[in-house]
């Protein structure tokens, strides 16, 4: 059963700094990975897609890897601002059409 | 822009009560879902559907139940609320075969007291 998991479940850094979110799955065989963002009590906005060929993707500032072998994606962001502040998941599809399997989240906080 | 919206962003409910949570889209999208949201839990999926009045269970369907009458609106049911589905619920829609792009609603945060 595939499981995703995301560490840390929070994170607070200076404006400016480049930080890394972490998300890992147990099972290598995904279709894509998903990264989306979270603001305080509302839904999701996708921000990266990443198909299971591809090794990562970029939308400005931010950055997605993928490696499947080792069960792993991050996700960077460049020059982190307090408008980044939010709740960032991940969630791979084992297949297409297949559902979405989420991750915990990671609670990013970037302080002016 | 694609809006999913769920009719309440707030509800208050006791045990017992049966309670109905609307969502609406209005992107023709053939796909609709339901998840809850829970802290340490991430998001987990209760039921969706692909077309009118066809529904598939999710990861936790025990408790609750959906009607999809008319293809923009996806109703999750909870037919006797317990405290144990205190959440926040979301809907999410996606076009047909593009299940990977869903677009999601606000959230109705629900506590049953």
């Amino acid at each position: 059963k595939q499981e995703v998991t995301q560490i840390p479940a929070a994170l607070s850094v200076p404006e400016g700094e480049n930080l890394v979110l972490n998300c890992s799955f147990t099972d290598s065989a995904i279709y894509n990975l998903q990264w989306f963002r979270q603001d305080p009590g509302k839904g999701l906005t996708s921000l990266l897609l990443i198909q299971s060929s591809q090794r990562e993707q970029t939308s400005g500032r931010l950055n997605a890897s993928l490696d499947k072998s080792s069960g792993r994606s991050t996700l960077y962001i460049a020059a982190s601002q307090p408008g980044d502040s939010a709740t960032y998941l991940c969630a791979v599809r084992n297949n297409q059409g297949g559902k979405l399997i989420f991750g915990q989240g990671t609670e990013l906080s970037v302080k002016p | 822009d694609v809006k999913v919206t769920q009719s309440s962003r707030y509800l208050v409910k006791r045990t017992g009560e049966k309670v109905f949570l609307e969502c609406v889209q209005d992107m023709d999208h053939e796909n609709m879902f339901w998840y809850r949201q829970d802290p340490g839990l991430g998001l987990r999926l209760i039921y969706f559907s692909y077309d009118v009045k066809m529904k598939e269970k999710g990861d936790i369907p025990e408790g609750y139940s959906v009607s999809r009458e008319k293809k923009e609106r996806f109703s999750l049911i909870l037919e006797s609320a317990s405290t144990n589905q205190t959440s926040m619920y979301l809907c999410a829609s996606s076009p047909p075969g593009q299940a990977n792009i869903q677009y999601f609603g606000a959230g109705t945060r629900l506590s049953v007291l």
